[in-house]
């Protein structure tokens, strides 16, 4: 079945440096890829996401390209911020749209 | 700028009792979900729900969950018996459109502790 599997945190940064956070996926098909940000006490908001093999969403310096040869979907930020600090969940959806989540990459970014 | 809100932020109940989860989706939406997450573990999807009926539900939803759109509003999670398993964080989402790809919009969750 769909599923996706994603690096396993929590993930210590100091502000500045840069941000990798590695998604694969399984999937038939071509399903749509996501990454969700789930900040202190809030519901989860959708960061960016890419519909087809090739495709980069990219929004707030976040960025990720849906790599049909390897599945995967890893997000990258060039600069991270203490702002950034959240829980990162990596998603798919297929056609009959249900949302697989992975396990959420809990990221936390020090003055 | 229109979200999707959900009541109560807690809620707290005896285990064998029977649990209401309520959502509010964006109001020009058609498609809801509910999913789940237990505490540490991922998100998971339970059931999506487009014109008045289930469309899709995962193995986690059986007999003893429901779901009803009482109004042009609402959306409900009905846990008939609650069992310590069921404690978990519940999220309500909508999206306009059903096709994969749609952005779907999350509430802030309802977090259910059975005791």
């Amino acid at each position: 079945g769909n599923s996706v599997t994603q690096m396993e945190g929590p993930v210590t940064l100091s502000e500045e440096a840069f941000l990798t956070i590695n998604c694969t996926y399984t999937a038939t098909g071509y399903p749509s890829l996501f990454w969700y940000v789930q900040y202190p006490g809030e519901g989860l908001q959708l960061l960016l996401k890419a519909t087809k093999a090739d495709d980069k969403g990219s929004n707030k310096g976040f960025e990720a390209t849906y790599r049909k040869e390897t599945t995967s979907f890893h997000l990258e930020k060039g600069s991270v911020q203490v702002s950034d600090s959240a829980v990162y969940f990596c998603a798919l959806s297929h056609n009959n749209n249900d949302m697989r989540f992975g396990a959420g990459t809990r990221l936390t970014v020090k003055p | 700028e229109p979200e999707v809100t959900q009541t109560p932020s807690h809620q707290v109940t005896q285990m064998g009792q029977e649990v209401i989860l309520r959502c509010v989706p964006i109001s020009n939406h058609l498609y809801f979900y509910w999913y789940r997450q237990i505490l540490g573990q991922k998100v998971e999807f339970l059931v999506s729900f487009y014109n008045n009926e289930i469309s899709e539900k995962s193995e986690i939803f059986d007999d003893q969950f429901s779901v009803e759109r009482p109004d042009g509003s609402n959306f409900t999670l009905k846990i008939r018996s609650t069992k310590l398993e069921d404690s978990a964080m519940y999220f309500c989402a909508s999206s306009s459109t059903g096709v994969g790809g749609g952005e779907q919009f999350f509430g802030p969750g309802t977090r259910l502790t059975v005791l």
